[in-house]
């Protein structure tokens, strides 16, 4: 079965960076793209990044928006995707999901990592 | 950045009725759309991708259509299980959802 399982968050200051990681598992990890999609409270789907499979460059793009901030990342070695977020801001507080994607669409959700940003 | 605008934001219907959700671009993404259903405090669950086709597990009353800018998601006949928000998403030139259109029973 496949599985997903985002791990990293917690309760981070303004201004202070946080990797997020994805741990797959049940697929070969090399042979998909990979997305994160964030969810503040009580709001709707943001998406955030992902990266093209390795047989496409493994070549990342993030939301414009994001991309000074957020960066996305993948060690096909490991099954494991990431989310480097620097300088986090109050409006990043959310829930974050990795995402295996078909056809660049979100086909397997993990359960999310609850990232806080508060002072 | 391409914007995604869904209609109507709130739908109240009945279990049975046919309802039809709208989708629209900014600019055309080709068949890169994908349609989510979100249920509170759950994770989203893809029913649709490339505009049209349905994704493995979801019931044939779901049925996906367009091109370019404007898109629609039909439920042939409501079931007690399909009230829930409902996400539209591009990933043509990297990627957006829409706000989502609530259906709530009526």
């Amino acid at each position: 079965d496949v599985q997903l399982v985002e791990s990293g968050g917690g309760l981070v200051q303004p201004g202070r960076s946080l990797r997020l990681s994805c741990t797959a598992s049940g697929f070969t990890f090399g042979d998909y793209s990979m997305a994160w999609v964030r969810q503040a409270p009580g709001k709707g789907l943001e998406w955030v990044a992902f990266i093209r499979s390795t047989i496409y460059g493994a070549t990342p793009e993030s939301a414009a928006s994001l991309e000074d901030r957020f960066t996305i990342s993948r060690d096909d070695s490991r099954g494991i995707a990431y989310l480097q977020m620097n300088n986090l801001k109050i409006d990043d507080t959310g829930l974050y999901y990795c995402v295996r994607e078909v056809e660049g669409a979100g086909e397997y959700w993990g359960q999310g990592t609850l990232v806080t940003v508060s002072s | 950045e391409i914007v995604l605008t869904q209609s109507p934001a709130t739908l109240s219907l009945s279990p049975g009725e046919r309802v039809t959700l709208s989708c629209r671009a900014s600019q055309s993404v080709s068949r890169h759309l994908a349609w989510y259903q979100q249920k509170p405090g759950q994770v989203p669950r893809l029913l649709i991708y490339d505009a049209f086709k349905r994704a493995t597990g979801i019931p044939v009353r779901f049925s996906g259509s367009g091109s370019g800018t404007d898109f629609t998601l039909t439920i042939s006949s409501l079931e007690p299980e399909d009230f829930a928000v409902y996400y539209c998403q591009q990933r043509d030139i990297r990627g957006t959802f829409g706000p989502g259109t609530k259906i709530d029973i009526k």
